[in-house]
């Protein structure tokens, strides 16, 4: 069946450029996470979208990110004027009525 | 505001030993907590899960009780395979419209 698709797989940018990194979400989850994984550093909350709830944006480690989720389903997950820090896997998960949250494969972004 | 504390890595053990990682937790009221694991090269994946004190979670031979006396889910297995060799993720989801948290994450490794 089909999990969660996070695009592209990997991304290399040059330092200031815009990237935006794509989630589609296992149909009918309502919830959706973004989160980040640096090396020795575990997996860094981002952003959460539950539903049609304001989305809690607590996590964003400064204004160059953004998020957003469309209908409900697909969210992108932008960042402006990269910097070499934001060099990490770029994490998304879906999840239902159970908590339980479902990962994708990650989007390596490598700013050089 | 809630946070993880996981034992730190990496953790090496020859094959068939027992294998304890301990898992600390800070919430208010009773969250759900969860193992998730990461195998070499895949996505992070759900291990087992316990959503109320005293219950027991178990899969794959792993185990892993909450206990809220000691707010502690440390996640065990009685014999070790060189196919457990991944990284751990404790976390907790404190209720609907809250993102999941996770620890750092204990890289365990297990040699033949």
């Amino acid at each position: 069946g089909a999990g969660v698709s996070q695009s592209p797989s990997n991304k290399v940018t040059e330092k200031g450029k815009d990237v935006e990194l794509r989630c589609d979400p296992i149909s009918g989850h309502t919830a959706l996470y973004w989160y980040r994984q640096s090396l020795g550093q575990g997996l860094e909350f981002l952003i959460y979208f539950q539903g049609n709830s304001a989305p809690d944006k607590s996590g964003l480690p400064s204004d160059r990110f953004s998020a957003e989720r469309t209908g409900g389903s697909v969210s992108t997950l932008t960042i402006q004027r990269t910097q070499q820090e934001d060099s990490a896997v770029y994490l998304c998960a879906s999840g239902d009525d159970s908590f339980e949250a479902f990962f994708g494969q990650g989007t390596r972004l490598t700013v050089v | 505001g809630d946070s993880v504390t996981q034992m730190e890595g990496p953790v090496t053990l020859s094959e068939e030993a027992f294998l304890t990682i301990n898992c600390t937790y800070t919430a208010t009221g009773y969250p759900s907590l969860f193992w998730y694991v990461q195998y070499p090269g895949e996505g992070l994946q759900l291990l087992l899960k316990a959503t109320k004190a005293d219950d027991k979670g178990s899969n794959k031979g792993f185990e892993a009780t909450y206990r809220k006396e000691t707010t502690s889910f440390h996640l065990e297995k009685g014999s070790v395979q060189v196919s457990d060799s991944a990284v751990y993720f404790c976390a907790l989801d404190h209720q609907a419209g809250t993102a999941l948290i996770f620890g750092k994450g204990t890289t365990l490794s297990v040699s033949s």
